[in-house]
């Protein structure tokens, strides 16, 4: 399977405490995108980084890419209760199109 | 922003029936869209790529037959799933992009639960 994983499968934290997941993947990618999930919802692109960056930021977001070793981490700082969510990577194999899903990392931040 | 409508958001069916579940870009055309099938605290596994006037693109272990694909304007594609049983209850969920290379827009999902 090309699915990517992520770690850690759960996470809780306290409301201020910065949330770190980890994404890791397969195959040669044109970029690397994180999306949220909100239980029973669809999801929402959160931000994209393209295989030739290492770093971007947007927001509380922070996101690093590392192809040599086929890995990225998402950063949220100050988390809020609200950022209470599942958090998925995807990437994007050459050549196409679609996006393949890492396994997600639920985030419980507690007030 | 671009918006992705799915219909209906949840259904309820009885086994051997078939269940149609709808995706539009309201405000975008998307040559492509794909379809996702997500089980209950998994990931998003995806089925199938959509690709307007001609055959969908089955992804490995996914029946063509079982899951019928029609993506018939540059805006709406439909998975039909034909003949259910209850081992297809799961969140099915549509995405399209607004380009190419470009990120994902998602329909909400519609939860098929078959009896």
């Amino acid at each position: 399977s090309q699915q990517g994983e992520e770690d850690p499968q759960a996470l809780s934290i306290q409301e201020g405490e910065n949330a770190t997941m980890n994404c890791s993947y397969k195959t040669s990618i044109n970029n690397l995108q994180w999306y949220r999930q909100n239980s029973g919802r669809g999801l929402v692109h959160l931000i994209l980084i393209r295989s030739n960056e290492r770093e971007k930021h947007s927001g509380r977001l922070r996101v690093t890419l590392d192809t040599s070793k086929k890995s990225s981490s998402l950063l949220i700082t100050a988390s809020r209760a609200a950022d209470t969510a599942s958090y998925f990577c995807a990437t994007g194999p050459l050549n196409t199109d679609k996006l393949i899903f890492g396994t997600g990392t639920r985030l419980q931040v507690f007030p | 922003g671009a918006v992705v409508s799915q219909h209906p958001s949840w259904v309820i069916c009885k086994s051997g029936t078939s269940v149609k579940i709808e995706c539009r870009s309201l405000d975008f055309q998307a040559t492509t869209m794909f379809w996702y099938r997500q089980f209950p605290k998994q990931s998003l596994m995806l089925m199938a790529t959509s690709n307007e006037g001609s055959k969908a693109t089955y992804e490995q272990g996914v029946e063509k037959d079982k899951f019928l694909i029609n993506h018939a304007s540059l805006t709406l594609s439909t998975l039909t799933v034909t003949s259910a049983h209850p081992e297809d209850s799961s969140f099915y969920i549509c995405s399209a992009p607004q380009g190419a290379r470009s990120p994902l827009h998602f329909g909400n999902g519609t939860r098929l639960t078959v009896t």
